[in-house]
């Protein structure tokens, strides 16, 4: 079955940089988008971006622009998100997810558990 | 790319249908047929439960179900039952190759 397993939690400090990493399988990793979602405590769901696993093509909000870089290693078929310079509001559950793994393209369907990242002094 | 706009709260009794709404524009949910929903309940990770507009994956109860009219996509939850209570959460692409989310609505059920 599709899975999507991240990284472990984080502590980091304001100003400091933070990666998360989405290890894929039960498809081919380079048929689809993963996407990138964050929810801060007791908030809704917020997309940041999106990387095409086959061609690297990235797409993201305009509110993570210069601060979010996304890559990806087709040879373990993991994705990885970069956030930049932290702020204490960045605090938040983030989500890697499959671009249409069981969706034939049409959504965002397979989501990680999710990795927490606390940013704090 | 503001988010889609949701009720923040939705209410029934077991039994009951309850219908939550999701107003987009004519650029993200008018303009395509990539209408999303999504079911949460504390602690978890988002759980799709329906796509392109109207589709439901394997193993989604056939209670679930979407519609769209205009700017404005509907999911409607028949038969509530006491598991259902969860927060619910739209999505749809948008004109620039980036994808939106709806603030959430919270479904309790009575």
């Amino acid at each position: 079955q599709v899975q999507l397993v991240q990284s472990g939690a984080e502590v980091k400090n304001p100003g400091a940089s933070v990666k998360v990493s989405c290890k894929v399988s039960g498809y081919t990793f380079t048929d689809h988008y993963i996407h990138w979602v964050r929810q801060a405590p007791g908030q809704g769901l917020e997309w940041m971006a999106s990387i095409n696993a086959d061609t690297g093509d990235i797409h993201d909000a305009q509110k993570f622009q210069g601060r979010v870089t996304l890559t990806r290693d087709t040879s373990v078929n993991s994705a990885y998100m970069e956030l930049s310079r932290l702020r204490y509001d960045d605090t938040a559950v983030y989500y890697c997810a499959s671009g249409g793994a069981v969706t034939a393209g049409l959504a965002i369907d397979v989501w990680g558990l999710g990795t927490l990242v606390t940013v704090s002094s | 790319q503001s988010a889609l706009t949701q009720p923040p709260s939705a209410s029934g009794s077991p039994g009951q249908s309850v219908t939550i709404s999701c107003t987009g524009t004519s650029s993200d949910v008018g303009g395509y047929n990539h209408v999303t929903w999504y079911q949460q309940h504390p602690g978890k990770a988002p759980k799709l439960l329906i796509y392109a507009v109207t589709k439901r994956p394997s193993g989604v109860p056939d209670r679930f179900s979407g519609s769209r009219s205009g700017n404005t996509a509907s999911l409607t939850v028949s038969g509530l039952q006491a598991e259902d209570e969860a927060d619910y959460y739209c999505n749809s692409p948008t004109g620039d190759e980036n994808w939106v989310f709806g603030g959430g609505t919270k479904l309790t059920v009575l």
